[in-house]
C-alpha cells in the first residue's frame, strides 16, 4: 500500500502562490496521484491528477520529478476560499478488495489563508 | 454540484432508533462508496460497491447496513448506534472501483449527512 506524507499544516495570505508537497516513496509504476480539496463539513473535491512532470488546470498545477517519489501540488493566488484541507492520494494496484491506495485519505495538509 | 445528491443534511437519532441515509448519483458511474469523519480524524472507508455488488466492508459494525439496489442509489441502514458513530458521513461515486485494476479513478463526494447520536 502506497503511503503518502504531507505537512499537517501551513499558512499562507492572500495573493501569495502555495506548494503543498507529499511523499510517496513507495508508489508503483501505475500508480497515478490525485490531490483533493475539502471544506469544513463538506466532501472532498477532485483537484487534479497527474501521473508524471506537470499538470496543469484551472485551479492549480502539480509537479511530480521523474523520481515519482513526491509531488507538489501548487494554487497560485490564493485567496481566503483556499482554506482547506488538502489531500493526497496514491493509487495501488491489487484487484478488489487488495489495495486501496486511491480510496484512503490521510490527515491532508490544512492550509489556512491570511487576509 | 458534483452529482451526488445525499439526504437529510443533517440527522438526529437515539441509540433505539432506526433511520436511513440515502445516496443518489446522476453521473453514470459504476461504483459507489460510504465514508464516515469523525471530528478531527481522517476519512475512514467504510463501504465499496461496483454495479451493486459489494466488494468491500472494512470491519465495520454490523449496526451499520449497506444497501445498493441499482448503480445509481446507495443507502446506508442504521440501528442501534453508538454516541460514538456521530460523525458525517460521506458517499461518493466514480466510474469505475478505485483500486482495483484502475488507479486513476476520480472520486465524487455528496455533501455528507451529520449524524448525531444521542
Amino acid at each position: 500500500l502506497a503511503k503518502t506524507t504531507q505537512p499537517i499544516s501551513m499558512d499562507s495570505y492572500e495573493g501569495q502562490e502555495v506548494n503543498i508537497t507529499c511523499s510517496h516513496n513507495n508508489i508503483a509504476t501505475n500508480d497515478y496521484i490525485t490531490w483533493y480539496q475539502q471544506f469544513p463539513s463538506q466532501g472532498p473535491r477532485f483537484i487534479i491528477q497527474g501521473y508524471k512532470t506537470k499538470v496543469t488546470n484551472e485551479v492549480a498545477s502539480l509537479f511530480i520529478p521523474a523520481d515519482r517519489k513526491s509531488s507538489t501540488l501548487s494554487l497560485p493566488r490564493v485567496s481566503l476560499s483556499d482554506t482547506a484541507v488538502y489531500y493526497c492520494l496514491v493509487g495501488d494496484i491489487g484487484g478488489y478488495g487488495g489495495s486501496q491506495g486511491n480510496l484512503i485519505f490521510g490527515k491532508g495538509t490544512k492550509l489556512s489563508v491570511k487576509p | 454540484e458534483t452529482g451526488v445528491t445525499q439526504t437529510p443534511r443533517h440527522l438526529v437519532m437515539g441509540m433505539t432508533n432506526k433511520k436511513s441515509l440515502k445516496c443518489e448519483q446522476h453521473l453514470g458511474h459504476n461504483a459507489m462508496y460510504w465514508y464516515k469523519q469523525s471530528a478531527k480524524k481522517p476519512l475512514e472507508l467504510m463501504f465499496v460497491y461496483s454495479l451493486e455488488e459489494r466488494v468491500e466492508n472494512n470491519s465495520v459494525p454490523s449496526r451499520f447496513s449497506p444497501e445498493c439496489p441499482n448503480s445509481s442509489h446507495l443507502f446506508l441502514h442504521l440501528h442501534t448506534l453508538q454516541p460514538e458513530d456521530s460523525a458525517l458521513y460521506l458517499c461518493a461515486s466514480s466510474q469505475d472501483v478505485a483500486g482495483s485494476f484502475s488507479t486513476n479513478e476520480k472520486l465524487f463526494f455528496g455533501s455528507g449527512t451529520q449524524l448525531s447520536v444521542l
